[in-house]
Parts: structure tokens; sequence; C-alpha cells
């Protein structure tokens, strides 16, 4: 079975703290994604990145980084966790296959900033 | 105006009948049409995927992609208290990058 697997279920953090959100995935697949999930707005993309070492912003990038050093790990970094950076994030790898459209999602980690 | 519209729902039916889910979109550019289904507590999960037009079938879900009016359905025959979940509708272009534009997702309860 293929897997994307996030370090955390549920996080709890304070205001101004530093949080790293951590994806792996076994599938060898080059491109990873960061989404965050809010009611009634959707998945939104945070970053994204084609290659070790590369990566670009989504739509909603602010406050966030990222970092990817080996081809199987994408992490999410809160420089500074604000309150209203509470969300459901999720973490997907898909294949560059330009006609796959298939991205396998992590179960996803619900981060509280309290 | 959002690229994709979806009605959040939500949305409840009895068992046995039949559901249909639907987008609407703006950018004429997508080509790739996904329907995703999200479980309580977890990731989404790729449902079904259509290419340009047209109608294509899986079991008891059809999904439908109507480019003229920007609009996509997806239907669900036969509903049963297990397809309860999120269902997001999700589209890509064919440039961009590989950038998928999700749905806020609507969510279906099925009542036994």
């Amino acid at each position: 079975d293929v897997k994307v697997t996030q370090s955390s279920r549920y996080l709890v953090k304070r205001t101004g703290e530093k949080v790293f959100l951590e994806c792996v995935q076994d599938m060898d697949h080059e491109n990873m994604f960061w989404y965050r999930q809010d009611p009634g707005l959707g998945l939104r993309l945070i970053y994204f990145s084609y290659d070790v070492k590369m990566k670009e912003k989504g739509d909603i990038p602010e406050g966030y980084s990222v970092s990817r050093e080996k081809k199987e790990r994408f992490s999410l970094i809160l420089e500074s966790a604000s309150t209203n950076q509470t969300s459901m994030y999720l973490c997907a790898s898909s294949s560059p296959s330009f006609k796959n459209t298939e991205a396998f999602f992590g179960q996803g980690t619900r981060l509280t900033v309290v | 105006q959002k690229e994709v519209e979806q009605d959040p729902g939500p949305l409840s039916v009895p068992e046995g009948a039949i559901v249909s889910l639907n987008c609407t979109y703006s950018n004429s550019a997508f080509q790739y049409f996904m329907w995703y289904r999200q479980y309580s507590r977890k990731g989404p999960e790729l449902l079904m995927y259509t290419y340009s037009s047209g109608n294509k079938e899986d079991g008891r879900f059809t999904a439908q992609v109507d480019k003229s009016s920007k609009y996509i359905s997806l239907f669900i025959r036969d509903s049963q208290p297990s397809d309860s979940a999120t269902y997001l509708c999700a589209m890509r272009a064919n440039t961009g990058g590989f950038k998928t534009i999700f749905g806020a997702g609507t969510r279906l309860f099925v009542k036994a």
C-alpha cells in the first residue's frame, strides 16, 4: 500500500513558537505538496516541491516555509505560530507524469495555536 | 470569485437514494477534473478523474463534465451509509505547474 505519513495527528502550540510539520512518502514521488484545510475554504496550497531542494510558493505561503532535503521528506515550518494558523494541514505527493492526476494524501495534522 | 465553487451542504439522503454532487468553475483552462472522498479525520483519497468533457462510470459512481457550462457532477447510485463523507471536487489545467484547485467540499450523510 502506498503511504504518505505525517508525523503528528494533533498538535497544540503556543503563539510565537516555531513549529515543524513533517511528511514522509514511500512512493518515490518527485512532487510533494502542503495544503491547509479550513471549513468552507477547501484545500489551499501553501507550498509545493518538484524535486529535492526545490520549492515553489502556493496560494498562501505567508508565515510558512518548507524544506526538502531528501526526496521522501517534505517539512512545513511555521516560523512564528499565530492563532490564525490553527487549521488542518495535509501533505500530499504525486508522480510528475503529465497525465497523472492522482495525489496521495497523508492523514492530516490538526494544529491548534493558543 | 473563487475559481471553483462547491456547495458545502450538508446533504442528507436516505439509503438507496441517488446523490448528485456538483461544482462550477471559472477557469476555462481546466482539463483534468477529479473527485476526492474524505472520511472524517482522514486525508482525501481520489475517487474518480475525467479528462476534458464527457462521462465516466465506475461501479455506483458516475462523473460528468460539461465544459461548455463549466460544470461538473458526481452521481452516486444506490447510496450506502458507508458513502457518508465529504466529497471534494478538484481541477487542474495542462499548464501552471500541475497546480490543483480544490472545491470546499460537500458533506454527505446517508441515513440507514
